[in-house]
């Protein structure tokens, strides 16, 4: 499967703890975006990154909240001392950014279905 | 602030009939629109795209127009299939690579 793998598929946590999703891209994709989607409704951005750069975290919550996409390996939203308010689905997509293979649009992986007790 | 609307929460239509779904923005600086498709516990499919230089684009069955004065798309499906059944989501970007905001989505039932 080529497409954006998301791990894991569904995950809980009690209050406190800490979540950790992961996001691999498609083959030849450098670009990583998370979206954040509660119970009807859309899709909400949350950040944009490149290999080691956060290009945009314009739609990150301040606290608690953190995501990196290393050198080596899959992308990584960090959600520590998670809260009710937190129980979402957390969709990756990836692209090949601009400049390259001009208007490919971004795909989205199966998402992480994150419930917390 | 919703910069993407779509007001009509959902829409049902008869096999082989047209289906017409809408999408208003707010944000002029929007140039780059997309419809995704999706399914209960699947990620958004990618559909069909636009830039602002166009009006209309067409992919088989599927045809998004674009009218800039009135900040408004729509996505056509000709023949609609039961197939077609899903949640459809509206997105756009200020040029492309930036990140997508997407409206609430509007089911579509496509009946038998």
């Amino acid at each position: 499967n080529a497409g954006v793998m998301q791990n894991p598929r569904h995950l809980v946590r009690r209050r406190g703890q800490e979540a950790r999703l992961r996001c691999s891209p498609m083959k030849g994709h450098s670009h990583v975006y998370w979206y954040r989607q509660l119970p009807e409704e859309g899709l909400k951005f949350m950040v944009y990154l490149q290999k080691e750069n956060i290009i945009d975290e314009s739609g990150m919550p301040k606290e608690r909240f953190s995501a990196e996409f290393p050198k080596e390996g899959p992308s990584i939203l960090r959600i520590q001392q998670v809260v009710r308010g937190d129980s979402a689905a957390y969709f990756c997509a990836s692209s090949p950014g601009p400049g390259r293979n001009s208007n490919q649009p971004q795909h989205f992986g199966d998402g992480t279905r994150l419930s917390i007790l | 602030d919703q910069q993407v609307k779509q007001n009509s929460p959902s829409l049902s239509v008869q096999e082989g009939r047209i289906s017409i779904l809408n999408c208003d923005y707010t944000n002029s600086m929007f140039d780059y629109f997309l419809w995704y498709k999706k399914y209960p516990a699947e990620g958004p499919t990618f559909l069909i795209s636009i830039s602002s230089i166009k009006d209309k684009n067409e992919d088989g069955r599927f045809t998004v127009f674009l009218n800039k004065s009135a900040k408004h798309l729509s996505l056509h499906i000709v023949p609609s299939q039961p197939g077609d059944s899903a949640v459809y989501f509206c997105a756009a970007s200020a040029r492309y690579g930036n990140k997508l905001v997407f409206g609430a989505g509007t089911i579509l039932r496509v009946k038998s």
